[in-house]
C-alpha cells in the first residue's frame, strides 16, 4: 500500500540533544512537508521541499533542519537550538501544484517529548 | 498573507444529527483552493473535501458538504447523519492565491455523542 511512514512514533530527548525524525513516502510525490502541531495552534509549517536537493523554510524553521537527498525521504532534525521542541510532528507529501491545489497525504505523526 | 479562522474550538452533536463547522479566511486573491481535513483520535490526518474557488457549485462527498460563500470569504462544513466515527479534529485550510503553502486554521474539535 502506498503511503507515508514516520518513525519513531514516540521519542524522548534530553535537553541539548539533537534528534532526527524520519519520513519516507512511496507515493512518488514530488513535494514533502513537515508540520508542527501544538494544542490550540493548528498546524504550522516548518520546512517544505518541492524537488530533490531543494527545500524552503516555512513559518517556524528556527531550530530545525532538513535534507532531501532522495525523492522518497525527507528527514527532520530537531536541534538543541529549538527552545520548545515538545510537540507532535506531522510529515506530508503531495503532487506539486503551484496553483495551491495540493492535496496532502499525511503520515501518522511523531510525538517528541523533551525531558 | 492569507489567514484562516475557525471560531469554534469545540462542538458536539448527537449521533444521526447534522452539524456545521465554521471557517472564514482572508485573501485578496481570486483563484485559490479550500480544504477540510479530519484528524481522528488516531492522529492520522485525511482529506475530507476540497473546493475550488472558481467553481460556483458547492463540493460534496457523501455525508459531507460545504457552503462556500466567496464574497463573504466563508467555507463551512456540514456533516449530515453524524456518526461516532466522525469524532475528530477538523481543520480548514487555504491553498493558492500566490502562495505555495497551505495555511491551516487552529481546528475545531467535534465530538459525536451516542
Amino acid at each position: 500500500d502506498g503511503g507515508i511512514t514516520q518513525s519513531p512514533k514516540y521519542l524522548f530527548r534530553k535537553e541539548g540533544q539533537n534528534v532526527t525524525l524520519s519520513c519516507e513516502q512511496n507515493l512518488n510525490h514530488d513535494a514533502m512537508y513537515w508540520y508542527r502541531q501544538d494544542p490550540g495552534q493548528g498546524l504550522r509549517l516548518i520546512y517544505y521541499s518541492q524537488i530533490v536537493n531543494d527545500f524552503q523554510k516555512g513559518d517556524i524553521a528556527e531550530g530545525y533542519s532538513v535534507s532531501r537527498e532522495k525523492k522518497e525521504s525527507f528527514p527532520l532534525t530537531v536541534t538543541s537550538a529549538q527552545k520548545n521542541p515538545t510537540a507532535f510532528y506531522l510529515c506530508a507529501s503531495s503532487i506539486w501544484e503551484s496553483s495551491g491545489a495540493n492535496v496532502l497525504t499525511f503520515g501518522a505523526g511523531s510525538r517528541l517529548t523533551v525531558l | 498573507a492569507q489567514t484562516v479562522t475557525q471560531s469554534q474550538p469545540e462542538m458536539s452533536v448527537q449521533e444521526a444529527e447534522t452539524v456545521t463547522l465554521s471557517c472564514t479566511y482572508d485573501t485578496s486573491e481570486s483563484n485559490y483552493y479550500l480544504f477540510w481535513y479530519k484528524q481522528p483520535p488516531s492522529r492520522q490526518m485525511i482529506l475530507v473535501i476540497r473546493q475550488e474557488a472558481y467553481k460556483q457549485q458547492n463540493a460534496t462527498e457523501n455525508r459531507f458538504s460545504v457552503n462556500f460563500q466567496k464574497a463573504a470569504k466563508s467555507f463551512s462544513l456540514k456533516i449530515s447523519d453524524s456518526q461516532l466515527g466522525d469524532t475528530a479534529m477538523y481543520f480548514c485550510a487555504f491553498g493558492g492565491g500566490g502562495s505555495e503553502k497551505l495555511v491551516f486554521g487552529k481546528g475545531t474539535k467535534l465530538t459525536v455523542n451516542p
